[in-house]
């Protein structure tokens, strides 16, 4: 399977734990994004990276969350202290340089208790 | 106003029909315009990018009015497996993606 694939695809923790998705974007893609997406809404945009590089960010990431990228390959995201907000599905996706379309992995449904 | 806007839905239809989708959008230097679907808990997955002279894939036809911001999906002889939660996307600057809420489509026998 050549696509974007996402680890874990399910997480439970408690309130005030840190949590780490990954992301491995499909291989010839410079484009790596993190959204997330909450139930019955559209996914929102958190980051991206073309190769290495951290070009964007949005205000939705609080100084809990941090992503890298630093082989310009795989992505990870961390959520440090969490809560229960934090709630949702993580989705990744990785694109082309040359188009905007966006290919996405299956997901890291976090569940904060 | 909300940078990309779409009817929820839910749009109900039998089989066979013809329904069209409409997105609207807040900023007029966006570049570019998709229309992704998703299953119920899968991920999104493209459907079509929309061009402004318009262009059809098979039943689906996607129209874009750059004057009064805003894109469409159309959708021809609906199938059963059409049912799914069609989200437009518009491609602000450079990257700088952003869906709509999603319009949830139930195809019904």
């Amino acid at each position: 399977d050549t696509g974007v694939s996402q680890d874990p695809r399910h997480k439970i923790t408690k309130r005030g734990q840190n949590v780490t998705f990954r992301c491995d974007p499909i291989s010839e893609h410079n484009r790596l994004y993190w959204y997330r997406q909450t139930l019955g809404q559209g996914p929102e945009f958190l980051t991206y990276f073309q190769n290495e590089a951290q070009l964007e960010k949005s205000r939705l990431l609080s100084d809990r969350f941090s992503a890298e990228r630093p082989k310009g390959s795989f992505s990870t995201l961390e959520i440090q202290r969490t809560e229960q907000g934090d709630s949702a599905m993580y989705l990744c996706a990785s694109s082309p340089v040359a188009l905007n379309e966006q290919y996405f992995g299956p997901g890291t449904r976090l569940t904060v208790t | 106003r909300k940078e990309v806007e779409q009817d929820p839905g839910p749009f109900n239809v039998p089989e066979g029909a013809t329904v069209a989708f409409n997105c609207t959008y807040s900023n007029s230097a966006s570049q570019s315009f998709f229309w992704y679907r998703q299953d119920c808990r899968k991920e999104p997955k493209l459907l079509m990018s929309v061009y402004s002279s318009g262009n059809e894939d098979g039943r689906f036809t996607a129209q874009l009015n750059r004057a009064s911001q805003y894109i469409s999906l159309l959708i021809r002889d609906s199938k059963l497996s059409d049912s799914a939660t069609y989200l437009c996307v518009v491609n602000m600057a450079d990257n700088d993606m952003r869906f709509g809420a999603g319009t949830r489509l139930t195809v019904k026998p």
